[in-house]
């Protein structure tokens, strides 16, 4: 089983639409967690640090669930300009290196 | 603001080439990382530095090596390039284990 796991999409969805990604690990020492944009041809970028207890960022919030394992993106009112690729990442405990999901492609159609 | 910035955008060698790709950061920061990105591969870890002169392997460290002399620089050697190592090569700079890219360098060898 892979350390952490997405659904690569694409996720097509309309201009104003809610889309939520999921992201799965495996390992329960898992620390810290964060997702990350990637835009076409460009590097990845810190979108939002993931908390236990769950976070926003304007239209965009952040969900942890340690029973089970994932983390989650929701992201409401979608934008043209949120089409992207979006990175699942996750630190395990005690190591300073973290690791990446293979990214969720959304793209928002007008 | 983080800059991480990278030697090269685009790179063309040819196969037995050694190849120096260098990686410079302005935040003081300990940890340093390279990763490979390739198509329905995700980010690859190859090495990273948590402090000068200290490196480890990463995920995929054969064929390449790395040299931390100063804090600030991180370079990543391929010591005969083959053309299995075409890809896109992304540094990165770490706090907190939030991770800041630079802009990549995409290695084609032929």
């Amino acid at each position: 089983r892979k350390e952490v796991e997405q659904d690569p999409g694409p996720f097509n969805v309309p201009e104003g639409a809610t889309v939520a990604f999921n992201c799965t690990y495996s390992n329960s020492a898992s620390q810290s967690f964060f997702w990350y944009r990637q835009d076409c041809r460009k590097e990845p970028k810190l979108l939002m640090s993931v908390y236990s207890s769950g976070n926003e960022d304007g239209r965009f919030t952040a969900q942890l669930n340690r029973a089970s394992q994932y983390i989650s993106l929701l992201i409401r009112d979608s934008k043209l300009s949120d089409s992207a690729t979006y990175l699942c990442v996750v630190n395990i405990r005690g190591y300073q290196k973290v690791t990446f999901g293979i990214g969720t492609k959304l793209q928002v159609i007008p | 603001d983080v800059k991480v910035t990278q030697s090269s955008r685009y790179l063309v060698k040819r196969t037995g080439e050694k190849v120096f790709l260098e990686c410079v950061q302005d935040m003081d920061h300990e940890n340093m990382f390279w990763y490979r990105q390739d198509p329905g591969l995700g980010l690859r870890l190859i090495y990273f530095s948590y402090d000068v002169k200290m490196k480890e392997k990463g995920d995929i460290p054969e064929g390449y090596s790395v040299s931390r002399e100063k804090k600030e620089r991180f370079s990543l050697i391929l010591e005969s390039a083959s053309t299995n190592q075409t890809s896109m090569y992304l540094c990165a700079s770490s706090i907190n284990y939030e991770q800041y890219f630079g802009p990549g360098t995409r290695l084609t060898v032929t």
